[in-house]
């Protein structure tokens, strides 16, 4: 079983659009994060959400929404899709919110065409 | 905010010891050091965390002065798969946003 899974692994679309990517974790951790993962590599963490409740919300274009229904899910919707919204999108969990070991998803690739 | 420095690249051939260092100048005392490991089209994953001295695993170790300005990470034995990307990162808290952002991190080419 994934511990963190994400859907789907490759989403090609064209400017404009609106696409949503979703992120599952089994591990009953209580925290989950979205990062931005650019072409020199650079993980740039957008969101992080506790028990549903959004606690970091870095500075990203609000045509970024998370949602997360409960502890064990964290989606992120993007509407109006740029060209600069190209990247790789990596869903994250972690036990809590101080420090330790965070888990990777597999990463969701996205062009905007 | 610790802000962390790598070395772009490293090249290195199976077999050998390699030693990945980390400078953070302005670490703060409640700050923990991390290193993760990403390879092409994965996640990153979690390879070792420490506060000072040594941290040992059973996949690397960790070696950090007593000034804590810097930190090395060491592999022992590289072997192709060990060709990844390396992340150092410094923080306490993942709330107050110090360990969010990993850098560029160091591209570590094993050959045979």
């Amino acid at each position: 079983d994934t511990a963190v899974s994400q859907t789907p692994k490759y989403l090609v679309t064209q400017m404009g659009n609106d696409k949503s990517i979703k992120c599952e974790q089994n591990l009953g951790h209580d925290t989950m994060y979205w990062y931005k993962q650019d072409s020199k590599k650079f993980l740039k963490i957008m969101f992080s959400y506790n028990n549903k409740e959004l606690i970091i919300n870095e500075t990203v274009p609000n045509r970024f929404s998370p949602k997360s229904p409960d502890k064990a899910h964290l989606n992120l919707h993007i509407n109006s899709l740029e060209l600069g919204d190209s990247a790789v999108y990596f869903c994250a969990s972690s036990p809590g919110t101080s420090g330790g070991e965070l888990f990777f998803g597999e990463g969701s690739r996205l062009t905007v065409l | 905010l610790a802000k962390t420095t790598q070395p772009i690249s490293m090249d290195s051939y199976e077999g050998q010891e390699v030693n990945i260092t980390c400078s953070h100048n302005n670490i703060a005392t409640n700050d923990y050091i991390t290193w993760y490991q990403q390879f092409p089209s994965q996640g990153p994953r979690f390879i070792i965390q420490g506060y000072k001295t040594k941290v040992t695993n059973e996949v690397a170790s960790l070696f950090i002065p007593a000034d804590r300005k810097s930190s090395t990470l060491s592999l022992p034995r590289v072997s192709l798969s060990d060709t990844a990307v390396y992340y150092c990162l410094v923080g306490d808290s993942w709330n107050a946003g110090n360990m969010l952002t990993f850098g560029g991190g160091t591209r570590l080419m094993v050959k045979p």
